[in-house]
């Protein structure tokens, strides 16, 4: 059975904190990993990884995969009030992706 | 440029009645879609995915249905509500099957009472 695991599941930070979220799966036939952000309603797409070891980065957040190790992590610096939310993590395994249950950050001023 | 388009965002209804909530694309042929559930506190689990009209695979065992009537139209029906049914109800679309990301449409908050 196709696996993703989140943690932590929440977390509660101050303004300027960095934090890193993870995400491990155990899936068959893996093809991406996913990163989302989720606010009030539908996820909205961060990042895409394929390959290890390659860091992407879209401003304060970065992400990096580990394939051997089977797992990712999402990184956010300085974080703001703004970066409140839940953050999802798929692996995209053959027709469909398998979703972690998500890390809700909350971010005090 | 692709849109995906969910109605209603919201909707109450009684158990025993039925569902039918609608998810069109627009800008794309021949889009994977997909209906997820997200119950309070838990990732969102895969319920229907459609590779092209008519083809429905089924994730789990529900009494909800799904149809793709056209290239671009996904249907997610139930002919009796339950109250397990309640949840926030998201359609998605892909191009390459678990590899692209998804699209998510902008959800369906089901409250079955």
């Amino acid at each position: 059975e196709d696996k993703v695991v989140q943690s932590p599941l929440s977390l509660v930070v101050h303004e300027g904190d960095t934090v890193t979220l993870n995400c491990s799966y155990e899936v068959t036939n893996f093809r991406s990993l996913l990163w989302y952000k989720q606010e009030k309603k539908a996820p909205t797409f961060l990042f895409m990884l394929t390959s290890s070891g390659i860091e992407k980065k879209s401003g304060r957040l970065s992400s990096i995969l580990d394939k051997k190790e089977l797992f990712s992590i999402l990184n956010i610096t300085a974080t703001q009030t703004g970066d409140s939310a839940v953050y999802l993590c798929a692996v995209g395994v053959n027709n469909d992706m398998r979703f972690g249950a998500g890390t809700r950050l909350t971010v005090k001023p | 440029s692709q849109t995906i388009h969910q109605w209603p965002a919201t909707l109450v209804q009684p158990v025993g009645s039925p569902l039918s909530l609608e998810c069109t694309v627009e800008g794309t042929s021949n889009p994977n879609l997909y209906w997820y559930r997200q119950a309070a506190g838990r990732g969102l689990q895969l319920l229907f995915y459609s590779v092209g009209i008519g083809q429905i695979s089924s994730e789990v065992p529900q009494n909800l249905s799904a149809s793709r009537p056209q290239d671009r139209q996904f249907i997610l029906s139930s002919k009796k509500l339950l109250l397990s049914d309640s949840g926030f109800y998201l359609c998605a679309w892909s191009e390459t099957l678990g590899l692209s990301g998804f699209t998510f449409g902008s959800g369906t908050r089901l409250t079955v009472v």
